[in-house]
């Protein structure tokens, strides 16, 4: 089973601010097999990004993925209020298709 | 637009069967892979499994000796179903539309679904 390990588990920051999150997996993961989900409290997942760097419809161009291989990046570029929740990494290249643990976005 | 709407039993005793149903709206139910998900309280999510229209299903080993899906294309509904919970299955279930062709990822969520074990 592919291990998915996010850093930091909590990133305290403030709105305007740049947000820089990360998903290190076990072993090697497609590109076409990254995802990142967003959560706000009380609500469902939300998908962000596909594909390691495409961004699902509706998403601001704030949000941007990057990586490749074992690392992969989300970076929010500017933080508006409404970005401060839980964030996610999930692969899809073996199953079982696991989660990291999250990444709490927080206001500072 | 597409919708899920989920429901079932939101409160089981030890030993009994959890039993969710998601009810596909407003998008054709072929061709993708249906999927579960769980968060336990204050924790993270866990994949529990998938089932496509043709009834394949692909689950969790850390599950799968206790989980089955069902499929009825008729109703553009899925089910799941976990058996002899105990109170480390207390979570809110989630389900999901998966993993289609070659986009793999999980765009359209349920709202969730409360289920608590106890006894």
């Amino acid at each position: 089973e592919i291990v998915l390990t996010q850093s930091p588990g909590t990133l305290s920051l403030s709105p305007g601010e740049r947000a820089t999150l990360s998903c290190r997996a076990s072993q090697r993961v497609s590109t076409r097999y990254l995802v990142w989900y967003q959560q706000r409290p009380g609500q469902a997942p939300r998908l962000l990004i596909y594909g390691a760097s495409s961004r699902a419809t509706g998403i601001p161009d704030r949000f941007s993925g990057s990586g490749s291989g074992t690392d992969f990046t989300l970076t929010i570029s500017r933080l508006e209020p409404e970005d401060f929740a839980v964030y996610y990494c999930q692969q899809y290249d073996s199953s079982p298709y696991s989660f990291g643990q999250g990444t709490k976005l927080e206001i500072k | 637009q597409v919708r899920l709407q989920q429901w079932g039993a939101g409160l089981l005793k030890p030993s009994e069967t959890l039993s969710l149903t998601c009810g596909v709206s407003g998008w054709s139910f072929s061709g993708y892979y249906w999927t579960w998900i769980r968060q336990p309280p204050g924790k993270g999510l866990e994949w529990i499994g998938e089932i496509n229209d043709s009834g394949g299903t692909n689950f969790n080993p850390s599950l799968k000796s206790r989980v089955t899906m069902s499929v009825d294309t008729s109703k553009n509904q899925f089910s799941l179903n976990v058996n002899s919970v105990t109170a480390a299955d207390t979570a809110v279930y989630y389900c999901a539309r998966g993993r289609y062709g070659l986009d793999y990822y999980m765009d359209v969520w349920g709202e969730g679904t409360t289920v608590t074990v106890s006894s």
